[in-house]
């Protein structure tokens, strides 16, 4: 049971956009930044969005993030077909003293 | 920036074993450190980290006192010390780089451990 929730799966045709949830506490999202990651098979889990909705230098800007009070989402526009993977929130819980992630999203592109 | 783990292998239940990352490319001393686990056909799960000079360590709750994480600053090594290993414990064992933010911004490409007899 993660601490925090995100789908199980997503998915969308090439093109289109593709938004994926994260929900959490007071303690964690609604304290802390939000980290988004996507993770491809074979491959070291890779840093999208930080702090919150700031994208990173080399990432496409077709990948966004928000926050509202305790949730999180990740927004994938013009979805392409190496977009295909899990995907993961995660953000550092005050009370818990340590990092959360959410259980992962697989998203597929149809 | 570059994180390189090792250390991986079979181990008994039981047993202990000892993961080492190999950090390059950035002032390893500036930064927390942390190892992140992912369990066969599960997600990523935090184990702990480690503050910059090693004076503080958080762990998560089911791994505390099994699980020891430290540091060679001078050696630019971070470690985990894994002891009473169970088959629950079986998993790909990251470490990463804790940035601003605060974010895990980097990450070694992983080392397995498999606990089994």
């Amino acid at each position: 049971q993660s601490v925090l929730t995100q789908p199980p799966s997503a998915s969308g045709t090439p093109g289109q956009r593709v938004t994926i949830s994260c929900s959490g506490r007071t303690s964690n999202i609604g304290s802390n930044t939000v980290n988004w990651f996507q993770h491809l098979p074979g491959t070291a889990p890779t840093l999208l969005i930080y702090p919150d909705n700031q994208w990173r230098s080399g990432v496409p800007d077709r990948f966004s993030g928000s926050k509202s009070g305790t949730s999180a989402s990740l927004a994938i526009s013009g979805l392409q077909s190496e977009d295909e993977g899990d995907y993961y929130c995660a953000a550092w819980d005050d009370s818990l003293n340590g990092w959360v992630f959410g259980g992962g999203t697989k998203l597929t592109v149809l | 920036v570059q994180l390189v783990e090792s250390g991986g292998g079979l181990v008994q239940p039981g047993g202990s074993l000892r993961l080492s990352c190999a950090a390059s490319g950035f002032t390893f001393s500036d930064y927390w450190m942390s190892w992140v686990r992912q369990t066969p056909g599960k997600g990523l799960e935090w184990v702990a980290n480690i503050k910059e000079d090693g004076s503080e360590k958080f762990y998560v709750d089911s791994m505390k006192g099994r699980f020891t994480i430290s540091r060679d600053n001078a050696k630019n090594l971070l470690y985990l010390h894994m002891h009473s290993l169970r088959a629950d414990d079986t998993a790909l064992y990251y470490c990463a780089r804790e940035g601003a933010g605060p974010a895990l911004d980097y990450w070694g490409q992983g080392t397995l451990v498999t606990v089994s007899s």
